[in-house]
């Protein structure tokens, strides 16, 4: 079986401040990880995704996220927040041997100006 | 190039009605999901297909069945609608053909109201 939590449901921070969106997963093989934003009344989109090699990713708008395998986390950071990064942030895993992908619940950031 | 593209926008439905959700995507993916979106309880998968002609059950498949006739097309049924029903719906795809792992793409949505 594979899980994933998102233990914040928010997360405010001050324009130009770094910020965090923490993930935590569960796989019982290698895990697959991805984060994906959600804006007001859209669908998803892709930002960034681990699949093996450097723990550290690069992704869309500035962000990046840090695989750690000993703490099973794969937390989302950018250096210096934006009003417009404002929107729902999802982390999403799949086991290197289930077909299927598990959401997490989410994680409502709130840039504040 | 629209992506992927999903009708209606959004329903309001009474209890016991038959409603098909439609998704169209011109990416020639090969994969195709649908998710309901509920507060609190992020995205679950109700139905993928893997390839035309397809389909699997995913996490909460009961009250819905899919069809995958063609590689664009991806409709999503409800034959008996409940209000536990109501939700906002996405349709997703993916394309496997790069390799095992591969990103979603989304759909706008259906916002799906039941009375």
């Amino acid at each position: 079986a594979q899980s994933v939590a998102q233990p914040e449901d928010q997360v405010n921070v001050a324009e130009g401040n770094p910020l965090t969106v923490k993930c935590t997963y569960s796989v019982s093989g290698n895990p697959y990880l991805f984060w994906y934003v959600q804006y007001p009344n859209r669908g998803l989109q892709f930002l960034l995704k681990y699949i093996t090699g450097d723990n550290l990713v690069k992704g869309s708008y500035g962000f990046e996220a840090e695989f750690n395998k000993s703490q099973t986390s794969f937390h989302l950071k950018k250096p210096s927040a934006l009003v417009s990064d404002s929107a729902l942030y999802f982390c999403a895993v799949r086991d290197e041997g289930y077909q299927k992908v598990t959401f997490g619940t989410g994680t409502k950031l709130q840039v504040i100006p | 190039i629209a992506g992927i593209t999903q009708a209606p926008t959004s329903q309001i439905l009474a209890a016991g009605r038959r409603m098909t959700l439609r998704c169209t995507q011109d990416m020639r993916h090969n994969a195709m999901y649908w998710y309901r979106q509920d507060l609190g309880l992020g995205l679950r998968l109700i139905h993928y297909s893997n390839t035309a002609g397809t389909t699997g059950k995913g996490e909460v498949p009961d009250g819905y069945s899919v069809s995958r006739a063609n590689t664009d097309d991806f409709p999503l049924t409800l034959a008996s609608a409940v209000p536990s029903q109501t939700s906002v719906y996405f349709c997703a795809s993916s394309d496997h053909a790069g390799g095992p792992v591969r990103e979603q793409f989304f759909g706008p949505g259906t916002r799906l109201t039941v009375l």
